[in-house]
């Protein structure tokens, strides 16, 4: 079975500044890793994904995360952030093998940008 | 290309009533899925198919139903709605990073 732990409920951070979501997993197998943003009242959409490669993924709206198998984690980071970031976070695992359409999901992490 | 489409989007439902949420896709993908989302809880997967006639359990598949007679739609089924199933409920296609409909915001009273 596979477990994602989203560390933050909350981050508010100012506009501007830099801003890191953090997310461990918890798999017996080799993983893909998936996080996908939500907006107010709309569907999920995938902002970037690590399926095999280089450990440093770049992803949509200037996003980017690292891939760390050590630490089972794969944080989320963006350097300035913008009140259009204001969304929910939600960061995801999937089994590398057959089964890699079916996602298990972090409980979300809410990012509010202050002006 | 409208990706994955859901309706309808807001539904509401006395306890007891059944009802289909439907969803179709236009990408040919073999691979959906429908999830359910909580506030606190994230996704929950509860029912998924890798290919038309073929379906199968996910995480929370109790008090729903599915079928794939098409790859183009996958409606989920709902037999005598409950107050447990308020939720907002999305479709997913594709495998490896899938693509989400934009909800159903169901509740039950």
């Amino acid at each position: 079975a596979q477990s994602v732990t989203q560390l933050d409920s909350q981050v508010p951070v100012f506009e501007e500044a830099p801003v890191e979501l953090r997310c461990n997993y918890s798999s017996s197998v080799s993983v893909y890793l998936f996080w996908y943003v939500q907006y107010p009242n709309q569907g999920l959409q995938l902002l970037l994904k690590y399926l095999s490669g280089s450990t440093l993924v770049k992803g949509i709206n200037g996003f980017e995360a690292e891939f760390n198998k050590s630490q089972t984690s794969f944080h989320l980071r963006k350097p300035s952030v913008h009140i259009s970031d204001t969304a929910e976070y939600f960061c995801a695992v999937s089994d590398s093998g057959g089964s890699n359409y079916k996602l298990t999901f972090g409980k979300g992490t809410l990012l509010t940008v202050n002006p | 290309n409208a990706g994955v489409t859901q309706t309808p989007k807001f539904q509401v439902l006395k306890t007891g009533q059944s009802m289909t949420l439907q969803c179709a896709q236009d990408m040919n993908h073999e691979y959906m899925s429908w999830y359910r989302q909580d506030p606190g809880m994230g996704l929950r997967l509860i029912h998924y198919s890798v290919g038309a006639g073929i379906t199968d359990q996910g995480e929370v598949p109790n008090g729903y139903n599915v079928s794939r007679s098409t790859t183009e739609d996958f409606p989920l089924r709902l037999l005598s709605a409950a107050p447990s199933q308020t939720s907002v409920y999305f479709c997913a296609s594709g495998d490896a990073g899938p693509t989400f409909g934009s909800g159903t915001r169901l509740t039950v009273v």
